[in-house]
């Protein structure tokens, strides 16, 4: 168990429509990170918060966003969804000091 | 643009024996490197690390060799056992410490023969 979770685990949705994943840290982490991790392709970054602020950005569409609240917890939003959407979306974090980023279980999404 | 290729998809192990897996990456600003290994329906959990600075880290039964010359790292696993059997996935990162994104390979599925 990484520390990190994410919820809701699966998530089955139609076209057109919004999802909210949410991820919380582990204890005392202020990163957040988010990956998508599609069929044929490796993890991609998606973005970086860290202790509320947007740092890195990715390859991340204009149809998501995502924010980081006080409590350090996060949210991905995904709108106008395409079948292409489908994947498993992964939430990291990290501590200010480590390079490490420890991994949770995961949201797999499945638009319809 | 692939800048962290991990060019063998798969590869199987008789128990006991030593598993490689390689990983090349092609950015000289990469700075730190991880592996990684994922169970299906699981997170990636971290394995072991290198700093760009060291050539190699040792953990247990994990090493990972680092090659700044050739732009490549490997991963050992001695001896290999059966729980090892997972996808491993190399990662690279680059900036300032609490503000890195990871760049990760294709992954490679280890399978380990009993």
């Amino acid at each position: 168990d990484s520390g990190v979770t994410q919820t809701p685990k699966h998530l089955i949705t139609a076209t057109g429509q919004r999802v909210t994943l949410r991820c919380s840290p582990r204890s005392g982490d202020l990163s957040v990170y988010w990956y998508q991790q599609s069929l044929d392709q490796g993890l991609q970054f998606l973005i970086q918060y860290y202790n509320g602020e947007e740092r890195a950005k990715g390859n991340i569409l204009e149809r998501f966003s995502a924010q980081q609240f006080p409590d350090l917890h996060s949210e991905l939003n995904l709108s106008s969804l395409e079948l292409g959407d489908s994947a498993l979306y992964f939430c990291a974090s990290s501590s200010r000091i480590g390079h490490e980023q420890y991994f949770g279980p995961g949201t797999r999404l499945t638009v319809t | 643009d692939q800048q962290v290729k991990q060019n063998s998809p798969s590869l199987s192990v008789q128990e006991g024996r030593i598993s490689i897996l390689n990983c090349d990456y092609t950015n000289s600003m990469f700075d730190y490197f991880l592996w990684y290994k994922k169970y299906p329906a699981e997170g990636p959990t971290f394995l072991i690390s290198i700093s760009s600075i060291k050539d190699k880290n040792e953990d247990g039964r994990f090493t990972v060799f680092l090659n700044k010359s050739a732009k490549h790292l490997s991963l050992h696993i001695v001896p290999s056992q059966p729980g090892d059997s997972a996808v491993y996935f190399c990662a690279a990162s680059a900036g300032i410490q609490g503000a890195q994104k990871l760049v990760f390979g294709q992954g490679t599925r280890l399978t380990i023969n009993p």
